[in-house]
């Protein structure tokens, strides 16, 4: 069964980091585009970043510079390392697919919560 | 930026056909693929379709997308409604940039 599990999540400070993982089964993370999308509370879907199986990473303007997307080959797992966090950062974050025209499907994670508050 | 717009809200009876628009607010929506995705509450969201007109195994074809480049909008149809397919929906495509964007979710209510 193909599945991604990501872990964490948790409570944070106003200008901590944190490192969210989303570990693969059934899937190679590696041979796939990869990407992060967040769900603050009670609102919609805000996409995050990608990384491409080639390694190319991109951001969304709220994140960048602060967020850094990455992934370890061998342990099949995507990462999001969080830095300089924002109660506005507060969210579920989703280990999600990014599809490109493979013409192939990528399932969701079922997200783990980041809170950053004092 | 590049926007997705979609209807706040939708109702429909079960047994009839919706279709929820996504307009692009500009450039060409055909130039990227358009994905759309339903969150039951409580719930992670999962894909109903991909790269504008795939249909992941375990979807029923009941459900369906589409592409109007006139419009400069996308579709997701859903025939013979089931009241477990009330949920929010969105639509999601890229920017130029490669970066994604989402609507802003359509809520389905079936009554």
């Amino acid at each position: 069964e193909v599945q991604l599990v990501e872990s964490g999540g948790g409570l944070v400070q106003p200008g901590g980091s944190l490192r969210l993982s989303c570990a693969a089964s059934g899937f190679t993370v590696s041979s796939n585009y990869m990407s992060w999308v967040r769900q603050a509370p009670g609102k919609g879907l805000e996409w995050v970043s990608v990384i491409y199986s080639g390694g190319s990473t991109y951001y969304a303007d709220s994140v960048k510079g602060r967020f850094t997307i990455s992934r370890d080959n061998s342990k099949n797992t995507l990462y999001l390392q969080m830095n300089s966090l924002r109660a506005e950062d507060t969210a579920v974050y989703y280990c999600a697919p990014y599809y490109y025209g493979s013409g192939s499907y990528s399932p969701w994670g079922q997200g783990t919560l980041v809170t950053v508050s004092s | 930026n590049f926007m997705l717009t979609q209807p706040h809200s939708v109702s429909e009876s079960p047994g009839k056909t919706v279709t929820i628009s996504c307009t692009g607010s500009s450039g060409s929506i055909a130039s990227n693929y358009v994905q759309w995705y339903q969150q039951r509450p409580g719930s992670a969201p999962t894909t109903v379709i991909y790269e504008d007109n795939q249909r992941p195994s375990g979807v029923p074809d009941r459900f369906s997308g589409s592409i109007d480049s006139s419009s400069n909008s996308a579709s997701l149809t859903i025939s013979g409604l089931k009241t477990e397919d009330e949920a929010d929906y969105y639509c999601q495509s890229y920017d130029s940039s490669n970066r994604g964007v989402f609507g802003g979710g359509t809520k389905l209510t079936v009554l």
